[in-house]
């Protein structure tokens, strides 16, 4: 029973053009989501993160909404880069610090010149 | 300031030989974290550590799969005997562990690709 889930395995986008990855959840006791990008033989790195008492965070070109009632969130990427292309995992915990953090499959984006 | 430390990067061993995986987590990062990967999923947990104690291991194969880390700094990890299934990516994260949402702010490692024959 998957609680994250990224629907998407793949996504190609043109540079200079936005990014949209998706990711969905079906434990509402989830509190906190976060994105971590992956390039090929290195381990995630720490991308952006929300609360959910916001339902938007932004940093630089990277801007993470979340919809609660929905149960989604999804990650925009604008403008594009070459070096964007990577696998971006969403992730999930709950509200004690004891919660396990539940990561989705991941979607691989590419970047097209 | 150096990363989370792994290794060896690669392994590749005959199914039922033993196998371990080392990290150094970052320094002051209380809670360390081992992770399985498997190829097109996501990092799934297998034990995690504040300090020196392992909080959740619920998910850590324990007939196989051993874990210490003796004076709450570096880790290892064990499987004896490998299978065939246990080919995957190991990942070691450690994290600030103070609560909040700086625990959930892992750093991981490069990873231990593990292949058995």
């Amino acid at each position: 029973d998957q609680q994250v889930k990224q629907n998407s395995p793949s996504l190609s986008v043109q540079e200079g053009r936005i990014s949209i990855l998706n990711c969905d959840y079906t434990n509402s006791m989830f509190d906190y989501f976060l994105w971590y990008k992956k390039y090929p033989a290195e381990g995630p790195t720490f991308l952006i993160s929300i609360s959910s008492i916001k339902d938007k965070n932004e940093d630089g070109r990277f801007t993470v909404f979340l919809n609660k009632s929905a149960k989604h969130l999804s990650l925009h990427i604008v403008p594009s880069q070459p070096g964007d292309s990577a696998v971006y995992f969403c992730a999930a915990s709950g509200m004690n610090r004891d919660d396990k953090i539940i990561f989705g499959k991941g979607t691989r984006l590419h970047i097209l010149p | 300031e150096a990363g989370v430390v792994q290794s060896p990067r690669y392994k590749i061993i005959e199914k039922k030989q033993p196998v371990a995986f080392w990290c150094n987590p970052i320094s002051g990062h209380n809670t360390l974290y081992w992770y399985l990967q498997n190829l097109g999923q996501g990092p799934e947990l297998l034990i995690r550590y504040e300090n020196e104690e392992a909080v959740d291991d619920s998910q850590l194969p324990k007939d196989r799969f051993s874990a210490e880390r003796l004076k709450g700094v570096d880790s290892t990890l064990k499987i004896q005997p490998a299978e065939l299934g246990d080919s995957a990516v190991y990942l070691c994260a450690s994290s600030l562990g103070t609560g909040g949402k700086g625990a959930n702010v892992l750093t991981f490692g490069a990873g231990s690709r593990l292949t058995v024959l």
